[in-house]
């Protein structure tokens, strides 16, 4: 069974610091990963879509990798900023399966 | 990028009675929907997927006869919970699969259900 596990649970940053989100996850056979930033007491964002033949991808400050063989996905988030504050999360789109999410709050 | 809406976004009703959500995709087919809920500080909780035309298959503990689900075009599914009681107060939330976009999900922003 596909398990999901996000690294750090949460984390509390001052402005303009890279960060780096780590999720892991146990079935290497996966089909597509997908991060979301999920802001309190709303919905889902998409970020990035990786799929299954890619290695990474960018969208701004953004940038998600992705290493089957390790069963690890990476979000970077560059000169992290205070609207940058949320919950992000990890899911294998093929078989939903969520992450257990990164808290992270950007303080000025 | 891809829209999925949802209404109503907040809801109170009445301990008893029956509440509609609707989820609609924008502009995009999604042939597959899915229902989650969340409670407060808590993960999403996927309820059920449903696929256009078929009958949605509810995830392990959730009630069908209680939480119904039709997904009768390729825009719209919606979740009805039926007889609603003040446990049925959460935050749901509908997805949609752009099955067209390399399976891309998208997310509603979600319905506050209030029971009283």
């Amino acid at each position: 069974k596909q398990e999901v596990t996000q690294i750090p649970a949460a984390l509390s940053v001052p402005e303009g610091e890279n960060l780096v989100l780590n999720c892991s996850f146990t079935d290497s056979a996966i089909y597509n990963l997908q991060w979301f930033r999920q802001d309190p007491g709303k919905g889902l964002t998409s970020l990035l879509l990786i799929q299954s033949s890619q290695r990474e991808q960018t969208s701004g400050r953004l940038n998600a990798s992705l290493d089957k063989s390790s069963g690890r996905s990476t979000l970077y988030i560059a000169a992290s900023q205070p609207g940058d504050s949320a919950t992000y999360l990890c899911v294998c789109t093929d078989k939903l399966i969520f992450g257990t999410g990164t808290r992270l709050q950007v303080f000025p | 990028g891809a829209v999925v809406s949802q209404h109503p976004s907040w809801v109170i009703c009445k301990s008893g009675t029956s509440v509609k959500i609707e989820c609609r995709s924008l502009d995009f087919q999604a042939t597959t929907m899915f229902w989650y809920r969340q409670f407060p500080k808590q993960s999403l909780m996927l309820m059920a997927t449903s696929n256009e035309g078929s009958k949605a298959t509810y995830e392990q503990g959730v009630e069908k006869d209680k939480f119904l689900i039709n997904h009768a075009s390729l825009t719209l599914s919606t979740l009805t919970v039926t007889s609603a009681h003040p446990e049925d107060s959460s935050f749901y939330i509908c997805s949609a699969r752009d099955a067209y976009s390399g399976n891309t999900i998208y997310f509603g922003e979600g319905s506050w259900l209030t029971v009283v």
